[in-house]
């Protein structure tokens, strides 16, 4: 699976959009860009996915850029609980379809 | 619906127990995942059933270190003689396989709560 950048950490203010970067420069055409997200002592948690085509849901929206070597996760709203950590993941479809995290980016919402 | 649940959720042994984690997926979810996760590393792939079947093991450290789901929904993740750098959150995560899916398909992966085990 391809590998991805992401930011260290950010900030966010609350109440605002928070749009988080994530690049996969080295990205085939059947692999496909997760976002999970990671809250202190919980599980990671589904956030969206995309293939090429934006995609937007009740959490999030995605944006991938045409050539798809970059993609942003736009949190339309901030609040406070949406502090975590964000993992940017690339994956092929089908089979053993393991997640590969790396050390994602964690996101403070400030108020 | 219920989610996918781990049991315990604290674990604490000393070096050289062996201990045994849990993992009931979400119900009719083909397949199920192990992953490690170390402080303040993401989380780590560890192991791979379609239903009863354990098709990739190739992210287990060692042989310390088995799973088993016998009747394709519960897992068990176990460690044998523990060690210190065995402390780790343990997290299981489950996916819905559809085989008639077409190409291009992929399965989204819920996860559990975790195990947090600390070996003394």
């Amino acid at each position: 699976d391809a590998k991805t950048t992401q930011p260290t950490s950010m900030d966010c203010a609350e109440g605002r959009a928070a749009n988080l970067p994530c690049n996969h420069s080295t990205i085939s055409g059947n692999e496909y860009v997760y976002w999970y997200r990671q809250i202190h002592s919980q599980g990671p948690q589904y956030i969206i996915h995309g293939l090429k085509n934006n995609e937007t849901n009740e959490m999030a929206s995605l944006i991938i850029t045409e050539d798809r070597k970059s993609s942003t996760l736009i949190l339309p709203h901030a609040t406070l609980r949406d502090t975590a950590v964000y993992y940017c993941i690339v994956r092929v479809a089908g089979g053993n379809n393991r997640l590969a995290f790396g050390k994602g980016n964690q996101v403070v919402v400030i108020p | 619906g219920a989610g996918v649940s781990q049991s315990p959720r604290y674990k604490v042994a000393k070096r050289g127990q062996d201990v045994a984690l849990r993992c009931d997926p979400i119900s009719g979810h083909v397949s199920l995942f192990w992953y490690q996760q170390a402080l303040g590393q993401g989380p780590e792939f560890l192991t791979y059933f379609q239903n009863e079947a354990q098709l990739d093991k190739s992210g287990l450290p060692s042989d310390r270190f088995f799973a088993e789901r016998p009747e394709g929904s519960v897992s068990t993740l176990k460690i044998q003689r523990t060690q210190q750098e065995d402390s780790a959150v343990y997290l299981c995560a489950s996916s819905l396989k559809n085989k008639g899916s077409a190409r291009g398909h992929t399965d989204t992966q819920y996860f559990g709560p975790g195990t947090r085990l600390t070996v003394l």
